[in-house]
């Protein structure tokens, strides 16, 4: 248990439909994240927020939506993927963003299937 | 580009000694993490070095040579159970983490 809650775990949807994911961390942290992590493949950053403010956009398509209403909770809002937008979904928080050293906390991750 | 090199999979024996290792290439350097994860479950964190040199916590160790671009971590006294990938992760001037696609740890009894 690493402090970091993920749900739901599995997810199956369809190209047209709309999801959410929800991540909530209990450690105190002031950064989140998420991550896709598909087969065989580095982790790939997709945003990052410190203190609910925004600071990296890795050229996600819009069809990934993050919302981050306070420091403890994380949303990412999926609608119309592909595919390959398939992967392992992992959330992480770390204490601080833009200072080295601080290691980052994750979650289980969501399985997602597009089909 | 910025680039994070391990290999793929590596296999031991069971109480033996593995070292894993990790080339960097990144525009900056504030450090280089490795966790790890098992099939199915988080990454976890083991070590952070940001100087060079040896940081040792009980059977992990992990190393860093700056001016190379290179780490490695050792496993001592191998156990099942650390049959795992392992993952390195290098911290860029922007703070942010560059990743290796992991190494698959096979210990066999």
């Amino acid at each position: 248990e690493t402090g970091v809650t993920q749900t739901p775990r599995h997810l199956v949807m369809g190209m047209t439909n709309k999801k959410s994911l929800k991540c909530e961390q209990h450690l105190g942290h002031n950064a989140m994240y998420w991550y896709k992590q598909s087969a065989k493949k580095p982790l790939e950053l997709m945003f990052v927020y410190n203190f609910k403010e925004q600071t990296e956009n890795n050229s996600v398509p819009s069809r990934f939506s993050p919302e981050c209403p306070n420091s403890s909770h994380l949303f990412l809002h999926l609608h119309t993927l592909q595919p390959e937008d398939s992967a392992l979904y992992l959330c992480a928080s770390s204490q601080d963003w833009g200072t080295s050293g601080y290691e980052q906390y994750f979650g289980p991750g969501t399985r997602l299937t597009v089909t | 580009g910025q680039n994070i090199d391990q290999p793929t999979e590596m296999t031991a024996t069971e109480g033996a000694i593995v070292q894993i290792n990790c080339t960097y290439q990144t525009s900056g350097f504030n450090g280089l993490f490795w966790y790890q994860q098992h099939a199915g479950e988080a990454p976890t964190f083991l070590s952070y070095n940001v100087l060079d040199g040896l940081e040792e916590k009980g059977r992990f160790s992990s190393f860093l040579s700056r001016s190379k671009g290179y780490s490695y971590l050792l496993l001592k006294e191998l156990q099942m159970k650390d049959s795992a990938s392992y993952l390195c992760a290098v911290s860029d001037s922007n703070y942010q983490l560059i990743w290796g696609a992991g190494t698959k740890l096979i210990i066999k009894p």
